[in-house]
């Protein structure tokens, strides 16, 4: 069975920080990995996905994330945050064999950030 | 395109009161999931379903049933609400077929509370 474990629960940033948001996962097999946010009040949207390719990903708003296979390992970057990234963050894993596997997903890490 | 809808987006039941909670998607994706999200503890996946007619359960689905009478609807059935019931349920669906890259769009959630 599949897990992933994010390291911190809540981190608190002032704005322009850097951000490392840490991701673990378990599984024997290839995946296919994803960040989702979700905003206070909203649904959760995706941020970036790693499917194949060149390790490290970009998604929107400035984030981008590195795959490490030797580590497992899927860490979400921000080099300068803003207010505005105050938001749940959720690392995601699925099986890359195609079939109709929901995500695992990991607990989440509350990010604030303090003006 | 709506996406995916859902709704009500909150709702209090009494324990042992039944409701079914609706989930609508326009985007003629073939794969639907619904997930319950507990405080703390990340997203777990309930049921899903491949296509029309076809369900399978995930990791937690006592307490809860499925059916998918079209592609575009897959409602979630409580029979008896229970107080561990109380979550943020998400719908979400995504185009499958054979692929494990393409990205899972969520709806807005629904806030059930079971008192």
């Amino acid at each position: 069975a599949q897990s992933v474990s994010q390291h911190n629960h809540h981190v608190i940033l002032s704005e322009a920080a850097s951000l490392e948001l840490g991701c673990n996962y378990s599984y024997g097999g290839t995946v296919n990995l994803f960040w989702y946010v979700q905003y206070p009040g909203q649904h959760l949207q995706l941020l970036l996905k790693y499917f194949s390719g060149d390790p490290l990903v970009k998604g929107i708003k400035g984030f981008e994330a590195e795959f490490i296979k030797s580590k497992f390992s899927f860490n979400l970057r921000k080099p300068s945050v803003q207010w505005s990234d105050t938001a749940e963050y959720f690392c995601a894993v699925i099986s890359s064999g195609g079939g109709a596997d929901g995500l695992t997903f990991g607990k989440g890490t509350h990010l604030i950030i303090q003006p | 395109n709506a996406g995916v809808t859902q709704t009500p987006k909150f709702r209090i039941l009494k324990i042992g009161q039944s409701m079914t909670l609706q989930c609508t998607q326009d985007m003629n994706h073939n794969y639907m999931y619904w997930y319950r999200q507990d405080p703390g503890m990340g997203l777990k996946l309930i049921y899903y379903s491949v296509g029309a007619g076809i369900t399978d359960k995930g990791e937690v689905p006592n307490g809860y049933n499925v059916s998918r009478s079209t592609t575009e609807d897959f409602p979630l059935r409580l029979e008896l609400a229970a107080p561990s019931q109380t979550s943020v349920y998400f719908c979400a669906s995504r185009w499958g077929r054979g692929s494990s890259t393409d990205t899972q769009y969520f709806g807005p959630g629904t806030r059930l509370t079971v008192l």
